[in-house]
């Protein structure tokens, strides 16, 4: 069974330090999809990156950036420089693609960690 | 596009009761789910479909029914409310399922 573990409950950071949030998967498929998601305060969920289980390259995107590493099974997000308005709750989540073939589009989420950036 | 609107935002039940969440979309996306998220647990898979007339059962799908008549339109029915069903539910919806998902703004259901 796919099990995602964000062993990070809650992070407190001041503005400008730099955070790495923690993903660790757990699947038998070779094929799978992970994903981060940002809930903010306001409650909505935003997507914010897709990775398949082929590419291992590390990505940035502005402040922003994604260490997947097969052999570890993990999927790391840092923020760089964080800011007050990164604050909220992220979501790393896997979809395998035998459960997509099967028929389905089913993402198991982590639990989640709480990001608090203060001033 | 208004992408997946949930209805209603906030609603108060009595245990017993049965109510309708309604999720729409307007991006024509085949593939629509039901979450529930909890605290300390993350969202949960209720139910899926992977387009109009199919749907299936997700990890917590008990005591939840759900129906997809048109491409839009993905209901989630509660049949009759218990304590343990209080929490805030979001439906997605996706083009494909390797696909990110859309997210809906979510009801937050309260059952006393």
């Amino acid at each position: 069974a796919q099990k995602v573990t964000q062993a990070q409950t809650e992070i407190s950071v001041v503005e400008k330090e730099d955070v790495t949030l923690d993903c660790v998967y757990e699947t038998r498929d070779t094929t799978y999809y992970l994903f981060w998601y940002k809930q903010p305060p306001s409650g909505e969920l935003v997507f914010l990156i897709r990775r398949n289980s082929f590419d291992e390259q590390n990505e940035i995107s502005g402040r922003y950036s994604w260490n997947f590493q097969k052999s570890t099974s993990s999927f790391n997000f840092t923020i760089t420089a964080s800011q007050v308005v990164d604050s909220a709750v992220y979501f790393c989540a896997l979809s395998e693609a035998r459960t997509i073939t099967g028929g389905g589009n089913k993402l198991t989420f982590g639990t989640g960690t709480q990001l608090k950036v203060e001033l | 596009n208004a992408g997946v609107t949930q209805t209603p935002k906030f609603q108060v039940l009595k245990t017993g009761q049965s109510m309708t969440l309604q999720c729409a979309q307007d991006m024509n996306h085949e593939y629509m789910s039901w979450y529930r998220q909890d605290p300390g647990m993350g969202l949960r898979l209720i139910h899926y479909s992977v387009g109009a007339g199919i749907t299936d059962q997700g990890e917590v799908p008990n005591g939840y029914n759900v129906s997809r008549s048109t491409t839009e339109d993905f209901p989630l029915r509660l049949l009759s409310a218990a304590p343990s069903q209080t929490s805030v539910y979001f439906c997605a919806s996706t083009q494909g399922g390797l696909l990110e998902q859309y997210f809906g703004p979510g009801t937050r259901l309260t059952v006393t």
